[in-house]
């Protein structure tokens, strides 16, 4: 069964640094990635996802991140973060074929931006 | 595309009785998920259908819960006889074909408290 974590539970960087939150994940076949952001009380927005081809992802508010199959790892990047950053962080690994549609989470990385 | 809609927002029930949600996807899509959060854990799946089939299952879904899509649109979960324990958030997404080719729309949620 596949599985992900988030190592890091709470991240604080200053508005206008840089951000990295870590996300490991194991899965036997080839994975399918994603990173969902959750404000609070709020449902999740996907962010961006990773399915093959070019291991540096794209996603939207200026996010990207990289999949590195040597380490297992699917890392979240920002150059430089706003305070409307501040919120949950998921990374989640998708099931594939058999039947299974269903994407399997980390606990979350909680992000605070200080001023 | 009005996003993917729950109803109610909260919840409070005593324990032992019975509760019942709502999830109105975007239209085109013809998967729609259930997920159960707790606090400081991330989403967890719960059951998905493909139009008005129910696929799949979790265990974590257990003879108390009870989810249907009669005609391949909205869906509803049921809980009965609700115990402390159930008090989560369950949130439903929906999505065009499999999630993991595409990822899931989320809605905002159903925060449950069992008093």
């Amino acid at each position: 069964a596949q599985s992900v974590t988030q190592p890091d539970i709470h991240i604080t960087v200053s508005e206008g640094a840089s951000l990295e939150l870590r996300c490991n994940y194991s899965y036997g076949a080839t994975p399918y990635l994603f990173w969902y952001v959750q404000s609070p009380g709020q449902g999740l927005q996907l962010l961006l996802k990773y399915f093959s081809g070019d291991t540096l992802v794209q996603g939207i508010k200026g996010f990207e991140a990289e999949f590195k199959r040597s380490q297992s790892s699917f890392n979240l990047r920002k150059p430089s973060v706003h305070w409307s950053d501040a919120a949950e962080y998921f990374c989640a690994v998708g099931a594939w074929g058999g039947g299974a549609d269903g994407l399997t989470f980390g606990k979350g990385t909680h992000l605070i931006i200080q001023p | 595309d009005t996003g993917v809609s729950q109803d109610p927002r909260h919840k409070i029930t005593k324990r032992g009785q019975n509760v019942t949600f709502r999830c109105d996807p975007i239209s085109e899509h013809n998967r729609l998920y259930w997920y159960r959060q707790t606090l400081g854990q991330g989403p967890e799946f719960l059951t998905y259908f493909q139009n008005e089939a129910q696929l799949e299952k979790s265990r974590l879904l257990s003879d108390r819960f009870s989810a249907e899509r009669p005609k391949g649109s909205f869906s509803t979960l049921e809980i009965q006889r609700t115990e402390q324990g159930d008090s989560a958030m369950y949130l439903c997404a929906s999505s065009r074909g499999g999630a993991t080719n595409y990822g899931y729309t989320f809605g905002s949620g159903t925060r449950l408290t069992v008093v």
